[in-house]
C-alpha cells in the first residue's frame, strides 16, 4: 500500500465549477498535510498547508481533513483555465518518520474554458 | 519568503561527463534539504535528504556513488552526477525546509532539466 494515493484523473471541469480533489494516507499519525500545484514543465508549488481537522480557506481553495478516515481534499471553486494542473497531495511522516514526506502521484485536472 | 533557486536551470552534457547543480534557500535557513528527479509525466521520486554537515540519506535504489550530495551550509546543497549517461536524462528539484515544527514545510526550487547526449 503506498503512503499516499491520489486519482491520477485526468478530472476535466468546466470553468467556473468546483474541482474537487482527494487524496487518502495511511500512516495514522501523520500530522501534517500539504496540496502543491505542478504546471507541466515547472516544478510543484505549495498551495495549501493543513493540520488540524476540519477546513482551511484560502481565497479560491478550501483543504479539507478528516484523519478519521486519514482523508484530505481540495476543492477549487470558481474553476479557471488557469488551475490546468497537476496536484499533488503531500503528507509529512509521523513523529517516528519526521523528515520524510511522503508525495502522491498527482490527479491532473483540466478546466475546461 | 521561502524562496529556492537551483542553477543551472537547464545543462546538456556528453555521456561520460560530471554535472553539479547547486540549491540554494535565498531567505530562510534550511535545516534539511531534499533532492528528487521526475521523468516526463511521471510523479516525483524523493533520492535523497541531506542535513546541513551530515550524511546524506539516500532513498532505495539510488546509488549514492553516483549522486553525490554534499550539504555544506544551511542555505547551499549540491548535487552531482558523476559519470551521467543518458539514461540519467531528467528533471532534479530540490526543495529545502526550516525548521522542525510540524507546521513547516517543503519549498521547491525551480527544477534543473538534464540532458546526457
Amino acid at each position: 500500500q503506498k503512503e499516499v494515493e491520489q486519482n491520477s484523473g485526468p478530472l476535466s471541469v468546466p470553468e467556473g465549477a468546483i474541482a474537487s480533489l482527494n487524496c487518502t494516507y495511511s500512516d495514522r499519525g501523520s500530522q501534517s498535510f500539504f496540496w502543491y500545484r505542478q504546471y507541466s514543465g515547472k516544478s510543484p508549488e505549495l498551495i495549501m498547508s493543513i493540520y488540524s481537522n476540519g477546513d482551511k480557506e484560502d481565497g479560491r481553495f478550501t483543504a479539507q481533513l478528516n484523519k478519521a478516515s486519514q482523508y484530505v481534499s481540495l476543492l477549487i471553486r470558481d474553476s479557471q483555465p488557469s488551475d490546468s494542473a497537476t496536484y499533488l497531495c503531500a503528507v509529512r511522516g509521523a513523529i517516528y518518520n519526521f523528515n520524510k514526506f511522503y508525495f502522491g502521484s498527482g490527479t491532473k485536472l483540466n478546466v475546461k474554458p | 519568503g521561502a524562496v529556492v533557486s537551483q542553477h543551472p536551470s537547464w545543462v546538456i552534457c556528453k555521456s561520460g561527463t560530471s554535472v553539479k547543480i547547486e540549491c540554494r534557500s535565498l531567505d530562510f535557513q534550511a535545516t534539511t534539504m531534499f533532492w528528487y528527479r521526475q521523468f516526463p509525466k511521471q510523479s516525483l521520486m524523493l533520492m535523497a535528504t541531506s542535513n546541513e554537515g551530515s550524511k546524506a540519506t539516500y532513498e532505495q535504489g539510488v546509488e549514492k556513488d553516483k549522486f553525490l550530495i554534499n550539504h555544506a551550509s544551511l542555505t547551499l546543497s549540491t548535487l552531482t552526477v558523476t559519470s551521467a549517461h543518458p539514461e540519467d536524462s531528467s528533471f532534479y528539484i530540490c526543495s529545502a525546509r526550516a525548521g522542525t515544527s510540524v507546521t513547516d514545510t517543503q519549498y521547491f526550487g525551480p527544477g534543473t532539466r538534464l540532458t546526457v547526449l
